[in-house]
């Protein structure tokens, strides 16, 4: 079982819709959840972090955390094309060892 | 100024040889990283250092040799190359050891094929 699961898509949805991805992690010691964007050919660029239970809001954005369940959400409202990326899913386990999953890629069709 | 930077961006090889690959961070963080990325996307750590220490040595062949002149500078060293090593390798940073917040920040990548 990896560490950090994630549906690996393609997920696809329309410009202007709410993109939904979701991430399980295996390691009850992780504390600190983050959620990267990859564009392919470049390096992940930080999107959210989230380190207790419930929602966090910025922007388009949201992410969510329950730890009981071992999972973790992003939700990209108001989805555009430029948002077309590989998102990455991380938890963060001791000693700054950072465990990521395969990653969604996401398609948003104008 | 890049926060995070490596070089070279390209590394075209054969196999057997010898090479590395330079990272170096600005943001002034203790901690630094290398990860591979496979042809599947999926990022994986290799090694982490704090302050010089070695912290993270996931199990990846010895060929693989990480050096940490300070805690600015984290290099990669790969011997004897071989055709499996072909992958994108990216170096990050973050600022503290342990605890929440400790965002990762990663550099450009550098995509190594070997021949």
């Amino acid at each position: 079982q990896k560490e950090v699961e994630q549906n690996s898509g393609p997920l696809s949805v329309p410009e202007g819709a709410i993109a939904s991805l979701n991430c399980t992690y295996s390691d009850r010691g992780s504390q600190s959840f983050f959620w990267y964007r990859q564009y392919s050919g470049k390096s992940p660029e930080l999107i959210m972090s989230i380190y207790s239970n419930g929602d966090k809001e910025d922007g388009r954005f949201t992410a969510q955390l329950n730890k009981a369940s071992q999972y973790v959400s992003l939700l990209i409202r108001d989805s555009q094309p430029s948002d077309s990326a590989t998102y990455l899913c991380a938890a963060l386990k001791e000693n700054n060892d950072m465990r990521f999953g395969a990653g969604t890629r996401l398609t948003v069709k104008p | 100024d890049t926060a995070v930077s490596q070089t070279p961006k390209y590394l075209v090889t054969q196999m057997g040889n010898d090479k590395s690959i330079k990272c170096e961070q600005n943001l002034g963080h203790d901690t630094m990283y290398w990860y591979k990325q496979d042809s599947k996307k999926f990022l994986k750590i290799m090694f982490s250092y704090n302050n010089k220490e070695l912290i993270i040595n996931e199990t990846v062949p010895n060929r693989f040799s990480p050096k940490s002149p300070d805690k600015a500078h984290l290099n990669l060293h790969i011997n004897s190359l071989e055709l499996g090593d072909s992958a994108v390798y990216f170096c990050a940073s973050s600022q503290r050891l342990a605890g929440a917040g400790d965002i990762q920040y990663f550099g450009a990548g550098t995509r190594l094929s070997v021949l």
